[in-house]
């Protein structure tokens, strides 16, 4: 079965800092990837998505991730944090045949991360 | 144009009650999925709806069921309550058509408390 891995539950930074967020997946197949945010009180919103091409891609708000097809991974990197990106940070994939990107998307268990102003 | 939007935004129910959710894609979209996301935790696939039948299932007890409609919109229906589906209820919404992949839209949940 598809499942997510993220190493860190809770990240704990101060402004300036840089970020990097460990995601693995275990899947053998084509996959589509992805990063979602959970600002408090609001609803999930994308932050950045792979699908094919390029493995750097870029997101929203300055947030990049990597796809390493070997490691099966996709981390979530942001040179510098700022406060306002304190949130809960969900890796995502999904993978079917035929219409891939409508199926369903298993999810991480999350990393929350706070940053110190 | 509006995203996907949910309703209620809260409820609180009785366990061995029965609550429906609605759910209505964003336009142009015509597959909606459920997701339960529990305090802490990541949201949990439930079932998917396209051309209103269920087309994919997550590990959910029959408890759970759902409808779609004509117009695309969605009903989550939970009956029996526990304590245990207290949780934060996600819909999204993606178009299947055009053959290239799109990302699927959630909708901002309806907290369910159970007590």
């Amino acid at each position: 079965a598809q499942s997510v891995s993220q190493h860190n539950h809770h990240v704990i930074l101060s402004e300036a800092a840089s970020l990097e967020l460990g995601c693995n997946y275990s899947y053998g197949g084509t996959v589509n990837l992805f990063w979602y945010v959970q600002y408090p009180g609001q609803h999930l919103q994308l932050l950045l998505k792979y699908f094919s091409g390029d493995p750097l891609v870029k997101g929203i708000k300055g947030f990049e991730a990597e796809f390493i097809k070997s490691k099966f991974s996709f981390n979530l990197r942001k040179p510098s944090v700022q406060w306002s990106d304190t949130a809960e940070y969900f890796c995502a994939v999904n993978s079917l045949p035929g219409y891939s990107s409508a199926s369903k998307i298993i999810f991480g268990s999350g990393t929350r991360l706070s940053i110190r102003p | 144009d509006a995203g996907v939007t949910q309703s209620p935004t809260h409820l609180i129910k009785t366990r061995g009650q029965q609550v429906t959710l609605r759910c209505s894609p964003k336009s142009g979209h015509d597959t909606v999925s459920w997701y339960q996301q529990a305090l802490g935790q990541g949201p949990q696939f439930i079932f998917q709806y396209y051309e209103e039948e269920e087309r994919q299932r997550g590990n959910f007890p029959d408890r759970f069921s759902g409808h779609q409609f004509p117009n695309y919109s969605s009903e989550l229906n939970v009956n029996a309550l526990l304590l245990g589906d207290s949780a934060l209820y996600l819909c999204a919404s993606v178009s299947r058509g055009g053959g290239r992949p799109y990302e699927q839209y959630f909708g901002p949940g309806t907290r369910l408390t159970v007590t």
